[in-house]
């Protein structure tokens, strides 16, 4: 099994650019996560689909963000336009069923680490 | 939401010893996991523990639920188990909380 892959894992963008972060779950599992890691704020949940649908983004920051599964084998989140406040690592992660059954383990991409100057 | 308190924030060790990590959740959770993130960025699930104790190799944990607590212990400590531990709780209907983690450096 590939697990959950993303890319691009470094990116460095000018304020204002727009910025489009890709995620390929693990192939079967229907619900996708998308999170942030800061030092400040920890590990964040942004917004989370299940079987391509947006179940809840609360999480999302602000209108910049959007997220869109149009499949069950890709996911982007996009920030536009980028401001250096967004840096971060953005990690998509997947599951197979809801994470409060055992045995469904959550898995985590290698993350997306983003800088905006 | 549900406050998730992870002690000590950071923790330095020899290699062999023990450690004992701690996470205190403010709620009633379903599931409870514990995570390493590997000094590359990678996280890893460790464990799934709402309730009870479960081993994998050097690695154990125990959660008491109606204390709401949970403790993960590392016997032997090597270099590789360097890195940051995070306790993450989820109530029902709803989704993974994290902590902020604890570091740690194992030395040898």
């Amino acid at each position: 099994d590939a697990g959950v892959i993303q890319s691009p894992r470094h990116e460095v963008t000018e304020m204002g650019q727009e910025v489009t972060l890709r995620c390929k779950p693990i192939s079967g599992h229907d619900y996708l996560f998308w999170y942030r890691q800061t030092m400040m704020r920890g590990l964040e949940l942004l917004i989370y689909f299940n079987n391509n649908v947006p179940i809840d983004d609360s999480g999302m920051p602000e209108d910049r963000f959007s997220a869109k599964m149009p499949n069950a084998s890709f996911s982007t989140l996009k920030i536009q336009p980028s401001e250096p406040r967004d840096s971060a690592v953005y990690f998509c992660a997947s599951s197979r069923g809801t994470t409060q059954t055992s045995g469904n383990t959550i898995y985590f991409g290698e993350g997306s680490w983003l800088t905006v100057v | 939401g549900i406050q998730v308190e992870q002690s000590p924030p950071d923790l330095i060790l020899q290699e062999g010893a023990n450690s004992t990590l701690r996470c205190n959740f403010s709620d009633s959770v379903n599931n409870l996991q514990w995570f390493h993130q590997n000094p590359w960025g990678q996280l890893i699930n460790l464990f799934y523990i709402p309730s009870g104790t479960k081993q994998n190799g050097r690695l154990s944990a125990t959660t008491v639920a109606t204390e709401r607590y949970s403790l993960l212990y590392i016997s032997s400590s090597q270099t590789t188990d360097s890195g940051v531990y995070f306790c993450a709780v989820e109530r029902i209907y709803s989704t993974l909380t994290f902590g902020k983690g604890t570091m740690l450096l194992v030395s040898p």
